[in-house]
């Protein structure tokens, strides 16, 4: 079972509109929490963290967190085509280095005009 | 400029025959990554090094091994590729081995092994 599960597999969204994409970890021993961004063709690039109960706001991007029911949101406000991309969610272990950074399946995220 | 460089980006090899792909990272990382990104089963980790010649298997290490000789420089060896080893390889780098690192990631070589 994947230890990080995204929902949903894919997101159509009217440029101007908001995404919600969903994350949760069956791994109670994950503490930190990543967005990673994929556009076509080139590497993950990472969008934001979040290691703390609450929310975290970076420009159009809010990411929230709830540690207790292991879940992980991610919101993009005022969606542009730019945004179209493939949104991973990513968690690690306190003082695991062995792991790296588990990553979900991803939500792909389409921006239409 | 930080980042993180692939070689090489596209690759055929036939089965049998031996691959090597390279990453090399302009930051002074300590930690580097091998990743794999298939369908239906997203990045996979490979391998990690902690600096020069200090390697630690990931989730997937069979059919692969690595050489870090350099801090800058990491490579990922397949020796005698196998068509299941068709795939997209991201080589990525962090400060130091998260936990609360953010990873840095090449733009990837899309091997096909035929």
């Amino acid at each position: 079972q994947q230890k990080v599960q995204q929902s949903p597999e894919s997101l159509s969204v009217p440029e101007g509109g908001m995404a919600s994409l969903n994350c949760t970890s069956s791994d109670r021993n994950f503490q930190y929490f990543w967005w990673y961004r994929q556009h076509s063709g080139e590497g993950p690039k990472a969008l934001m963290s979040i290691f703390s109960d609450g929310d975290k706001k970076e420009g159009r991007f809010t990411a929230h967190l709830n540690k207790a029911s292991l879940h992980v949101s991610l919101h993009i406000r005022d969606s542009q085509p730019s945004d179209s991309a493939l949104y991973f969610c990513a968690a690690s272990e306190q003082n695991n280095y062995a792991q790296g950074l588990t990553f979900g399946l991803g939500t792909r995220v389409s921006v239409f005009p | 400029d930080m980042k993180v460089t692939q070689m090489p980006r596209y690759l055929i090899k036939r089965m049998g025959e031996n691959v090597l792909l390279e990453c090399g990272q302009d930051m002074s990382h300590e930690t580097m990554y091998w990743y794999r990104q298939d369908p239906g089963l997203g990045l996979q980790l490979i391998y990690i090094s902690y600096d020069v010649d200090s390697n630690s298997e990931g989730d997937i290490p069979k059919g692969y091994r690595v050489s870090r000789k350099k801090r800058e420089h990491f490579s990922l060896i397949l020796d005698s590729a196998k068509t299941n080893q068709t795939s997209v390889y991201f080589c990525a780098s962090s400060f130091a081995p998260t936990s609360q690192n953010t990873l840095y990631f090449g733009a990837g070589t899309r091997l096909s092994v035929l």
